[in-house]
């Protein structure tokens, strides 16, 4: 069954860009779409965006700006760069397969997630 | 409004049922689907497209929906089922939002 793992550093500076990637295992990452999810603390789910195996986005409109996500297929990883981060951005990264039936989409499996402060 | 309200907590006997609610104006005309996250662990998908459940997942998790709100429903709960619930839709715009999130204590 297929299962995701985050990684990238845990602390991040004001103002730098915070780099995460997820591994896929058990299972091929092609004609998925595959998303990054956070949770600050104290605060709900966000999603942040999607992207499919061709390179194909779409990202929140809240965080768009700041956002750029990338596909590896050859190595079964995705990745996120979130620029210019503030303390707002800490919170808890996930990683997770869109799963899409005709009318709607989930999310099906999730990574365990990793914590990202933004601390100077 | 896009928001999907949950109440921050419902607490439990063992074997009896927990009812956690999702509120939001979307629900009506978008799917609702429900994740259990226990401390540590990955995020499972306990319900999908408001009330199907998935393969794996036990018969005592049930789905509804009434208009505006959404339901899970634990029925016979055990003590393994304490855990942060969270409902997910979409919004008008297509951008997918998730529900303020419910912990479930079984007291």
């Amino acid at each position: 069954q297929v299962q995701m793992q985050e990684s990238g550093p845990g602390l991040v500076k004001p103002s730098e860009t915070l780099s995460l990637t997820c591994t896929v295992s058990g299972g091929s990452i092609n004609n998925y779409y595959w998303s990054w999810i956070r949770q600050p603390a104290g605060k709900g789910l966000e999603w942040i965006g999607r992207i499919f195996t061709t390179g194909n986005t779409n990202y929140n409109p809240s965080l768009k700006s700041r956002v750029t996500m990338s596909v590896d297929t050859s190595k079964n990883q995705f990745s996120l760069k979130l620029r210019s981060v503030t303390a707002a951005d800490t919170a808890v990264y996930y990683c997770a397969r869109v799963f899409c039936s005709s009318t709607s989409c989930c999310f099906d499996p999730w990574g365990q997630g990793t914590l990202v402060t933004v601390s100077s | 409004s896009d928001e999907l309200t949950q109440p921050p907590s419902v607490s439990v006997s063992p074997g009896q049922t927990a009812r956690i609610t999702c509120s939001g104006d979307a629900l009506p005309k978008q799917d609702a689907y429900w994740y259990q996250r226990k401390p540590g662990q990955a995020p499972v998908l306990v319900m999908y497209k408001d009330s199907e459940r998935p393969s794996g997942i036990p018969e005592r998790f049930s789905g509804s929906t009434s208009g505006t709100t959404v339901t899970l429903t634990i029925s016979g709960v055990q003590a393994e089922d304490e855990a942060d619930y969270f409902c997910q839709s979409a919004d008008s715009s297509g951008t997918y939002v998730f529900g303020t999130g419910t912990k479930v204590t079984v007291l």
